[in-house]
């Protein structure tokens, strides 16, 4: 079984100004790893996702993760925020093999000041 | 971008009457799901579903839940006996492949139970 742990629940974060989700988790076995996002009144938004390969996977607004086997972590950045990624931010991890779902953590809400 | 439908968007029962979700599935995705949100805490898997059978369940998913589909279109979540604990967005998601492609969810629906 996996377990994903994002320690921050709240991220308050001005404009333009860069930030760092965290997400670690804890697995027996190999994983896939995700961020998803929520934005107000909204569903789940896949924004990126890690299979293999490159440990640092990029999503088209600019944010950024880099998986750490050693760390068993999956920490999301973005260099300059926007108003526009104020969201509910979900780190979750599956199995690599079978059909296991998704293992969410409990959310981080980032909060950019204008 | 092929997306993945809910229906409805909100509903509203009172305690013990029956509920059905709807969900419309990506058209070439084999695989779905059903997870749910209690307002405030994390995205809970609830079933996977493949093949007309349920794949895997987790506790959540008792006598009171199933889930059908009844045509090659519609993936359904029905609750029985609604109780004021099933109160939740529930959210619907599909994939392509066992191994390796992410879940795509839906909007959710949002189940008051009163």
């Amino acid at each position: 079984a996996q377990s994903v742990t994002q320690l921050d629940s709240q991220v308050p974060v001005f404009e333009e100004a860069p930030v760092e989700l965290r997400c670690n988790y804890s697995s027996s076995v190999s994983v896939y790893l995700f961020w998803y996002v929520q934005y107000p009144n909204q569903g789940l938004q896949l924004l990126l996702k890690y299979l293999s390969g490159s440990t640092l996977v990029e999503s088209i607004n600019g944010f950024e993760a880099e998986f750490n086997k050693s760390q068993t972590s999956f920490h999301l950045r973005k260099p300059s925020v926007h108003i526009s990624d104020t969201a509910e931010y979900f780190c979750a991890v599956r199995g690599a093999s079978g059909n296991t779902p998704l293992v969410f953590g409990k959310g981080t809400r980032l909060s950019v000041i204008a | 971008e092929p997306e993945v439908t809910q229906t409805p968007s909100h509903q509203v029962t009172q305690m013990g009457q029956e509920v059905i979700l709807r969900c419309v599935p990506i058209s070439n995705h084999l695989y779905f799901y059903w997870y749910r949100q209690i307002l405030g805490q994390k995205v809970e898997f609830l079933v996977s579903f493949y093949n007309n059978e349920i794949s895997e369940k987790s506790e959540i998913f008792d006598d009171q839940f199933s889930v059908e589909r009844p045509d090659g279109s519609n993936f359904t979540l029905k609750i029985r006996s609604t109780k004021l604990e099933d109160s939740a967005m529930y959210f619907c998601a599909s994939s392509a492949a066992v191994q390796g492609p992410e879940q795509y969810f839906g909007p959710g629906t949002r189940l008051t139970v009163t």
